[in-house]
């Protein structure tokens, strides 16, 4: 079993919509967790953290679900922008999803 | 600026011969980081080292070498023994205990003919 899970995609979505995507992880005791957005052969940049709590930065919602071990990313009114391919990383550098791919539609 | 630089960008080899990676950062960080991505794949971690002199394997060492002689350089060896080397290739550096961002170099694309 991978120790990070995600959806590959892809996600076609137009714009102004709203898009979520989940990760799932494997090892209960991770402490810490990232969305990174990959464009197209260029290096992942860091999106935001993941707090237990929740956080939120503006159109991007990330959330933490210890029970059910699993991360979200919420992107509302998304923009052409947008379109990458949304990382998910675990347990602080070590463990990558194979990443999400979103494309925005005009 | 600070920041990460990885050369070559672009590199092709021959089967058979070995190939070092260039990976500098000026972030005075001590943890640096090499890992592969192939087409549709995530990141998969290569080798750690989290300060000088000392470094780990990661998942798919196998193949590979590096050397960590000063804080801000961290090469990556791609020897003949690695089967599939063709991908690309990412260094990363953090600062170990704080926010745990990674900060990635522009990658390195190698081409085995």
């Amino acid at each position: 079993r991978k120790e990070v899970e995600q959806d590959p995609g892809p996600f076609n979505v137009p714009e102004g919509a709203t898009v979520a995507f989940n990760c799932t992880y494997s090892n209960s005791a991770s402490q810490s967790f990232f969305w990174y957005r990959q464009d197209c052969r260029k290096e992942p940049k860091l999106l935001m953290s993941v707090y237990s709590s929740g956080n939120e930065d503006g159109r991007f919602t990330a959330q933490l679900n210890r029970a059910s071990q699993y991360i979200s990313l919420l992107i509302r009114d998304s923009k052409l922008s947008d379109s990458a391919t949304y990382l998910c990383v675990v347990d602080n550098q070590f463990y990558f999803g194979t990443g999400t791919s979103l494309t925005v539609i005009p | 600026d600070g920041g990460i630089t990885q050369s070559p960008k672009y590199l092709f080899r021959k089967e058979g011969q070995n190939v070092t990676l260039s990976c500098e950062q000026n972030l005075n960080h001590d943890a640096m980081y090499w890992y592969r991505q192939d087409p549709g794949q995530g990141l998969r971690l290569i080798y750690y080292s989290q300060i000088v002199n000392d470094f780990q394997k990661g998942d798919i060492a196998e193949g590979y070498s590096v050397s960590r002689e000063k804080k801000e350089s961290f090469p990556l060896t791609v020897t003949s023994a690695q089967k599939n080397p063709t991908a690309f290739y990412l260094c990363a550096s953090s600062n170990e205990g704080v926010t745990g961002e990674l900060f990635f170099g522009e990658g390195s694309r190698l081409t085995v003919l």
